[in-house]
């Protein structure tokens, strides 16, 4: 089954203290992406990837940083979470080169930062 | 900078009707439109996918159309029913180089249908 997988899907933290929220597909899709939501705000992207070893920022990416050594994984890493990171984050993947194939997103994690 | 509303931000109707959720975008030069489906608490699924060369998908009681040169599309639901209650996004990918796995969505249509 064709899969975007995340964890963990809720977490209570405190600020300062890092964290890594996973993510994996199975679908050998070179392009992932994270993106966090908020209410009001909708779903904004955080950081984008579009093969092993490239990423870049996207509309939101401060306080964030990823990493892309193997094509299905897309960590998001929170050095030194703060309140304002508390959000819904998702992660998907796609191959771009396709046009016709949608996005698959993984279903959420829930970040609480206090 | 490519811009996605969706109106209404919410709807409540009964069981049984038709209904549109419509999507405007104010940069046409797009690579793809998707709309999505999100429950509480959970992901995003894939509806439709509207490819920028195509007018119109259909899937079930689901038929999205797509304008492209006046930056709209909408989402029409047949014989609703309380199952479809969630909320609807609307996503566009960008035709810029290296931006079609980009996604710029909507705030999204929050739908009720009550039994």
């Amino acid at each position: 089954e064709a899969q975007v997988t995340q964890n963990p899907r809720y977490l209570i933290t405190v600020t300062g203290k890092k964290l890594t929220v996973t993510c994996s597909q199975n679908m050998n899709h070179e392009y992932m992406s994270w993106y966090r939501q908020d209410p009001g705000l909708g779903l904004r992207q955080i950081y984008y990837s579009m093969n092993v070893e490239v990423t870049d920022k996207g509309d939101v990416p401060e306080g964030y940083k990823v990493s892309r050594k193997e094509k299905r994984n897309f960590p998001l890493i929170l050095e030194s979470p703060s309140p304002n990171q508390t959000s819904l984050y998702f992660c998907a993947s796609s191959s771009p080169g396709q046009p016709n194939q949608p996005q698959h997103f993984g279903d959420g994690t829930r970040l609480s930062i206090l | 900078k490519q811009e996605v509303t969706q109106i209404p931000a919410a709807l409540s109707v009964p069981e049984g009707e038709n209904l549109v959720l419509n999507c405007s975008f104010t940069d046409s030069a797009i690579y793809n439109l998707q709309w999505f489906r999100q429950d509480p608490g959970k992901g995003l699924t894939s509806l439709l996918l509207i490819q920028s060369s195509q007018r119109e998908q259909t899937s079930g009681r689901l038929n999205a159309s797509l304008d492209k040169s006046s930056g709209r599309s909408t989402l029409y639901i047949a014989a609703s029913q309380p199952g479809d209650s969630a909320t609807y996004l609307c996503a566009v990918s960008m035709n810029y180089g290296g931006s079609q796995g980009n996604l710029i969505f909507g705030k999204g249509t929050k739908l009720s249908v009550k039994p």
